[in-house]
């Protein structure tokens, strides 16, 4: 139990498109989703807090208007980079919090995008 | 200061010995400590979960978190070259699935057969 899909796990635009990460929890019911990025070599990075329902949450210097959330259902989340640029390249994962265990968040296996 | 330091390694053992990884931070607040392993190009997987100080253990890893140092181990007996992995730690103030978490860059680790 407690899976966290993404999809797609690995994508590759040009610069300036727009690019949909969605994040889907299979077996369980997630009020609360997590969105992170990891660049290589670094750490997992909190983006944003996405709850069913309501707006998303940004960390300080995440544009709220570059990184689109929305977190439309109990199961689904997606993060929509818009106008790419090469900048943006990086491994995005979620993570969500089952409704049922609060205390542990569950992660996706992420995805890879590459801006050209 | 970051608020979470852990040496990335690479960290190489041979199988069977006794694996330390470490992580210490300075925000005082933080209250839960997680160990996730994360292999190439995946997502990261819980290991250990503590609140708290104190020991926990769980089959062969056994986690420990000293607050009055802020500092956090995990301990893996009997390595096996299947845990070659990223190992993340990670830590919030609240319960760790209520709010998102704070990792450390993660300690590559390499178990030689």
């Amino acid at each position: 139990g407690a899976v966290v899909s993404q999809h797609p796990s690995r994508v590759i635009c040009k610069s300036g498109t727009s690019v949909k990460i969605e994040c889907r929890s299979l077996d369980f019911q997630a009020t609360t989703m997590f969105w992170y990025r990891q660049f290589p070599k670094q750490s997992l990075m909190l983006m944003a807090t996405s709850n069913e329902g309501s707006k998303a949450t940004y960390e300080q210097g995440v544009e709220k208007d570059k990184f689109l959330i929305n977190h439309a259902s109990l199961t689904l989340s997606t993060l929509t980079v818009t106008s790419a640029h090469p900048e943006d390249s990086s491994f995005y994962i979620c993570s969500a919090r089952d409704r049922e265990n609060y205390n542990e968040q569950f992660f996706g296996p992420g995805t890879r995008l590459t801006v050209l | 200061q970051k608020e979470v330091e852990q040496d990335p390694g690479p960290l190489s053992v041979p199988e069977g010995a006794i694996v330390s990884l470490n992580c210490t931070y300075s925000n005082s607040a933080f209250q839960y400590f997680m160990w996730y392993r994360q292999y190439s190009r995946k997502g990261p997987e819980l290991l250990m979960y503590t609140y708290s100080s104190g020991n926990k253990e769980d089959g062969r890893f056994t986690a420990q978190v000293d607050k009055s140092s802020k500092y956090i181990s995990l301990f893996i007996r009997d390595s096996q070259p299947s845990d070659s992995a990223t190992y993340l730690c990670a830590m919030s103030d609240t319960g760790g699935g209520a709010d998102g978490l704070t990792f450390g860059k993660g300690t590559h680790l390499i178990i030689q057969p």
